[in-house]
């Protein structure tokens, strides 16, 4: 079946820092969503991508469609404390199947 | 407009029994999605209902089932719990279906079994 890595599988970060994830496919994706969920709540939809190469940003949140259309990366930067929580890739496949990613949790150091 | 709604939020049943959870999508969605999130193993695709039929379903046994009414409410059963049941259990709703549209998700059903 399709395999969706996501890495890394957690981050230990200080408040301030730049935090990069990624997420890679062993297959070609259509679409790619970024999630974000805080403890105790569903997901929340950071940023969908539609197009390869396409980069959308959100605030401080950057995320860009990979070119060969089997990766796609998440950067945020100047983190804050309110970044905490689970952030989640998912990719549309050619048969509209979504495949998700296990998920980055992210900590800031206190 | 209000956002996926979950009933109830919190749950604790023993082994053997059966429970129901029930979810109400966004208002005009017609795509509700269920999902199985334990600790460390990510979101478990349970099934999605478009328009009252099922269009997908994951891996899970025939104790999982759901159903989706015509004003796009959804309910999913477990039938004959079992420990490992204990889970967060996601409803999300989308506009089309989910291959077409993103998913909005709900606060989730914590439930536990004992």
């Amino acid at each position: 079946g399709q395999q969706l890595n996501q890495s890394p599988q957690s981050m230990f970060i200080q408040e301030g820092e730049d935090v990069s994830m990624n997420c890679t496919s062993s297959s070609i994706f259509n679409t790619w969503l970024w999630y974000k969920q805080d403890p105790g709540e569903g997901p929340v939809l950071l940023i969908a991508l539609y197009k390869a190469g396409e980069l959308t940003s959100n605030g401080r949140l950057t995320a860009q469609f990979g070119i060969t259309r089997k990766d796609s990366f998440l950067n945020i930067s100047a983190s804050i404390p309110s970044d905490v929580g689970i952030y989640f890739c998912a990719g549309r496949d050619s048969n509209y199947q979504l495949i998700w990613g296990a998920g980055t949790k992210l900590i800031i150091k206190p | 407009k209000a956002g996926v709604t979950q009933t109830p939020r919190y749950l604790i049943k023993t082994r053997g029994q059966q429970v129901t959870l029930s979810c109400s999508p966004i208002s005009g969605h017609r795509s509700v999605s269920w999902y199985q999130q334990t600790p460390g193993q990510g979101l478990q695709f349970l099934f999605e209902y478009f328009s009252e039929t099922q269009r997908n379903k994951g891996n899970f046994p025939g104790r999982f089932s759901g159903r989706q009414f015509s004003n796009s409410r959804s309910e999913m059963n477990v039938s004959t719990l079992e420990l490992g049941d204990s889970a967060l259990y996601l409803c999300a709703s989308s506009l089309g279906s989910t291959g077409s549209s993103p998913l909005h998700f709900g606060n989730g059903t914590r439930l536990t079994v004992t």
